[in-house]
């Protein structure tokens, strides 16, 4: 059975910085890209971030580009996420996903697997 | 960036109605469009991918269709279960970009 597993999620104050895990298991982990999505409380799906299988090519949404890096231990099956400068606007639900593909720009793929978040609360 | 829009952002309907979700992408997207249904409290899950493919699992009931610049999500029978949020979301080019969401409520 395909697992996700995040976690670090937490109450930051603004400008700090938080170390987002995500855990994968029941799959081979680097057959595939990943990705954070998040979801700000009672809103909608953003995506943040996107990894390939060999952490050869990452992507950002403009909103954390400079301020958030994904990163991958395909030994240890785990995504991570460094979150830097944090805004209120950064608060959230954090998904870890996963790609129905390699790579982590292709056209025409889809987030097969999510796991179930880990709250992100950015507030004085 | 490419923008996606839905429509209705809500609606009510009734156990065995038909529904149908519009999706509308601000250039056109070939079929690179996917569908999800988030329940409260749980992460969304894929139902369709590339516009019309029934992901693995998904009950017979959920279809969609579409291409270019316009997309629909048919429940042909709505059942209790399919209470819940609808997403769609474009994968032709990154960023990769939700719709805001239809929620379908019980009439």
């Amino acid at each position: 059975e395909v697992q996700l597993v995040e976690s670090g999620g937490g109450l930051v104050q603004p400008g700090r910085s938080l170390r987002l895990s995500c855990a994968a298991s029941g799959f081979t982990f680097d057959d595939y890209a990943i990705h954070w999505v998040r979801q700000p409380p009672g809103k909608g799906l953003e995506w943040v971030s996107g990894i390939s299988w060999n952490s050869g090519s990452i992507v950002y949404a403009d909103s954390v580009k400079g301020r958030f890096t994904i990163s991958r231990d395909n030994a240890k099956n785990s995504l991570f996420l460094q979150m830097n400068s944090l805004r209120a606007e950064d608060t959230a639900l954090y998904y870890c996903a996963r790609d129905s593909q390699l790579t982590v720009a292709g056209t025409g793929t889809y987030f097969d697997f999510w796991g179930q978040g880990t709250l992100v609360t950015v507030s004085a | 960036d490419i923008q996606m829009t839905q429509s209705p952002s809500s609606l009510s309907a009734s156990v065995g109605d038909r529904v149908t979700i519009t999706c509308r992408a601000s250039q056109s997207i070939s079929r690179f469009l996917n569908w999800y249904q988030q329940k409260p409290g749980k992460a969304p899950k894929v139902l369709i991918y590339a516009a019309s493919s029934l992901q693995s699992g998904v009950p017979s009931r959920f279809s969609g269709s579409g291409s270019g610049t316009e997309f629909t999500l048919t429940i042909s029978s709505l059942q209790p279960e399919d209470f819940a949020t609808y997403y769609c979301q474009q994968s032709y080019s990154t960023p990769w970009t939700f719709g805001p969401g239809t929620q379908v409520e019980i009439k």
